[in-house]
């Protein structure tokens, strides 16, 4: 079974500061590698994603996170961050494969960061 | 653009009642995840339907069952209900068949708030 590692719990930064979380996962085969953020009170919304290809992948909002293998990493970053991004982030990942479309995701336990003005 | 939908939005049950979370996916996706999210918790895997049959378990408690109904709305029933059990419950759908962009992209509803007294 996969899992994932999120290293960070509470960050505090101030506006316009640059943002980087760690995510790390564990799993004997190939993944999907997903950013998902929550605001308070709402639902998930995907951030960005990777399945293949450019391991830098860029995704809303000014969000990119970089894939490196070989640290079985999938760190997100911004270079400035705004209030508005106060936001539980999740990395999560599911194994790919033939039917990777139907595989649930696996969770890290989340960080809080809070964009102070 | 439709998305999930689930209802209802909050839910207040007593100890050892039963309750029901309704979801509706996006139209034409096939497959539909229930994931339970505790106060201050990632987000777990409960269960899957792939095409109304069931797909994949997580960690869903024997006095909790699901289905997928021909028009592909999902159903969590949950029986006998523990102060445990207060969460938020969401519900996301993908598919294994769109355009390969959002091909096996989960999007997420807005979740069913739970509170067991």
């Amino acid at each position: 079974a996969q899992s994932v590692s999120q290293h960070n719990h509470h960050v505090i930064l101030s506006e316009a500061a640059s943002l980087e979380l760690g995510c790390n996962y564990s799993y004997g085969g190939t993944v999907n590698l997903f950013w998902y953020v929550q605001y308070p009170g709402q639902h998930l919304q995907l951030l960005l994603k990777y399945f293949s290809g450019d391991p830098l992948v860029k995704g809303i909002k000014g969000f990119e996170a970089e894939f490196i293998k070989s640290k079985f990493s999938f760190n997100l970053r911004k270079p400035s961050v705004q209030w508005s991004d106060t936001a539980e982030y999740f990395c999560a990942v599911n194994p790919r494969g033939m039917d990777t479309g139907r595989r649930a995701l696996t969770f890290g336990s989340g960080t809080r960061l809070q964009v102070q003005p | 653009a439709a998305g999930v939908i689930q209802s209802p939005r909050h839910l207040i049950k007593e100890k050892r009642e039963t309750a029901t979370l309704k979801c509706y996916p996006i139209p034409r996706h096939d497959t539909v995840y229930w994931y339970q999210q505790g106060p201050g918790q990632d987000p777990q895997f409960l269960i899957s339907f792939y095409e109304k049959m069931q797909s994949d378990k997580g960690s869903i408690p024997d006095r909790f069952s699901a289905q997928q109904f021909s028009d592909y709305h999902s159903e969590l029933n949950m029986s006998s209900l523990e102060l445990g059990d207060s969460a938020l419950y969401f519900c996301a759908s993908s598919s294994s068949t769109l355009l390969a962009g959002a091909k096996n992209e989960q999007f997420f509803g807005p979740g069913t708030r739970l509170t067991v007294l």
